[in-house]
């Protein structure tokens, strides 16, 4: 079954530690984006990445650092500069021509900083 | 300003009856694409339905319909015969011309018995 993967489901950092989240996707998509989820918010726009070994900043990106190195997988790594990153983290995929190709979502990682 | 602009952070709904999910967006594009999403407790993001800026007639799925007033810039999800498990975060959503994604910031809705 074609769909996004994210590892791990919970995850829990100590302050001062970097963590790198996972994301996965099998279903040929060029574009790949991850949002951030704070509790009662929408969506911020962290990064996104339109063709490998090319991301963007998104309107959140200072404390976060992508690659993109297969144009399966698009990790996010939280460094130590991210002042507050207890949140719920979201990875989505999606085809890059056609404005009717909708953006196909993982289950979310909740990193949670202790 | 925003791109997209939901105003309604919660609405209660009673079952079985219909509900309207307020959205309205900017752009100044002529090509652009509309989406709704659904999201439970569990945070998984739900696909509902897509309008397209050129298409004519509002989409349609199954209990979902969008009404779409290009002119006025809205895109509201009208949900029919609500069911329990309705009850979720909903959010609008836009595409621009390029590839990156406008969330607003979501109505809750709550379906009562």
């Amino acid at each position: 079954d074609g769909g996004i993967t994210q590892s791990p489901k919970y995850l829990f950092r100590k302050e001062g530690q970097n963590v790198t989240l996972s994301c996965e996707q099998n279903l040929n998509h060029d574009a790949m984006y991850w949002y951030r989820q704070d509790p009662g918010q929408g969506l911020r726009l962290i990064y996104y990445s339109q063709i490998v070994n090319d991301f963007q900043k998104g309107d959140i990106a200072e404390g976060y650092s992508v690659s993109r190195e297969k144009k399966e997988s698009f990790p996010l790594t939280v460094t130590s500069a991210q002042k507050n990153p207890t949140a719920f983290y979201l990875c989505a995929s999606s085809y890059t021509s056609g404005g009717d190709n909708e953006q196909f979502f993982g289950p979310g990682t909740r990193l949670t900083v202790l | 300003a925003q791109k997209i602009t939901q105003t309604q952070p919660g609405m209660f709904v009673q079952e079985k009856e219909a509900v309207t999910l307020d959205c309205t967006y900017d752009t100044s594009d002529q090509s652009y694409g509309l989406f709704w999403y659904k999201q439970p407790s569990s945070g998984e993001m739900i696909f509902l339905i897509y309008q397209g800026s050129y298409d004519e007639q509002n989409a349609t799925e199954g209990r979902y319909s969008l009404n779409f007033q290009k002119a006025r810039k809205s895109a509201n999800l009208v949900i029919s015969a609500s069911q329990l498990g309705d009850s979720a975060m909903y959010f609008c959503a836009m595409r621009e011309g390029g590839n990156q994604f406008y969330f607003g910031t979501g109505t809750s809705l709550t379906v009562i018995p």
